[in-house]
């Protein structure tokens, strides 16, 4: 089956520290793949749409200049988030799909990545 | 893309059917509906999806009403690690984004 890997799993830093999350489809190529954001009892909310060797696409309310999406290559999309501070911990998931856009295949999704910021 | 109502929560009792119902009175003719279920601090997981007719797979059954305006995600035998929060998606082909509602926290009780 298709599978995306998320790396790291935890991350703890300072307050004004940037961090990276990487996410990686394993056994697939995607052109596109999707980050979330789940707070504590919330459901996921999608953040932005990552492409593939052009800009991202970001939701509504989402700074895009907070957030940093790169996706360099058809396997690899990072999420950086820019001087990150306490209200920015969170789960943050990506998710990525075998198929061309216009497909049914589904979203296959990472194991997340829980960000605490001190 | 078309929203969906599921019951906030369910329990069920282990070894039985479990049956958890979906509204999404408002699709069109080119969405799929798509359940996912996510266990505690964990990514969602993919279980099944249709765009009419019923679907079966090892993990579960998808029934879709005729007039496709409800759905039903049945998982056959249920276990105590089936206990999860179980969401119902409509998403077009055109797109695919998927939104999330607030799903179903389903009980898996021994």
């Amino acid at each position: 089956g298709a599978v995306v890997s998320q790396h790291p799993s935890r991350v703890i830093c300072k307050s004004g520290t940037s961090v990276k999350i990487e996410c990686r489809s394993l056994d697939f190529q995607a052109t596109t793949m999707f980050w979330y954001r789940q707070f504590p009892k919330q459901s996921l909310m999608l953040m932005a749409t990552s492409n593939e060797g052009s800009k991202a696409t970001y939701e509504q309310g989402v700074e895009k200049d907070k957030f940093l999406i790169n996706h360099a290559s058809l396997t690899l999309s990072t999420l950086t988030v820019t001087s990150a501070h306490p209200e920015d911990s969170s789960f943050y998931i990506c998710s990525a799909s075998k198929g061309w856009p216009g497909g049914d295949q589904p979203q296959h999704f990472g194991d997340g990545t829980r960000l605490s910021i001190l | 893309d078309a929203k969906t109502t599921q019951p906030t929560s369910m329990d069920c009792a282990e070894g039985r059917a479990a049956n958890l119902p979906c509204n999404h009175s408002t699709i069109s003719g080119n969405e799929y509906v798509y359940w996912y279920r996510q266990i505690h601090s964990q990514g969602p997981q993919y279980i099944i999806h249709g765009l009419k007719n019923n679907e079966t797979n090892e993990m579960a059954s998808l029934i879709i009403t005729e007039d496709r305006k409800s759905s039903t995600l049945i998982l056959p035998h249920a276990t105590l690690r089936d206990t999860a929060v179980y969401y119902c998606i409509v998403r077009s082909n055109r797109d695919d984004k998927i939104i999330f509602g607030k799903g179903t926290r389903l009980h898996i009780l021994p």
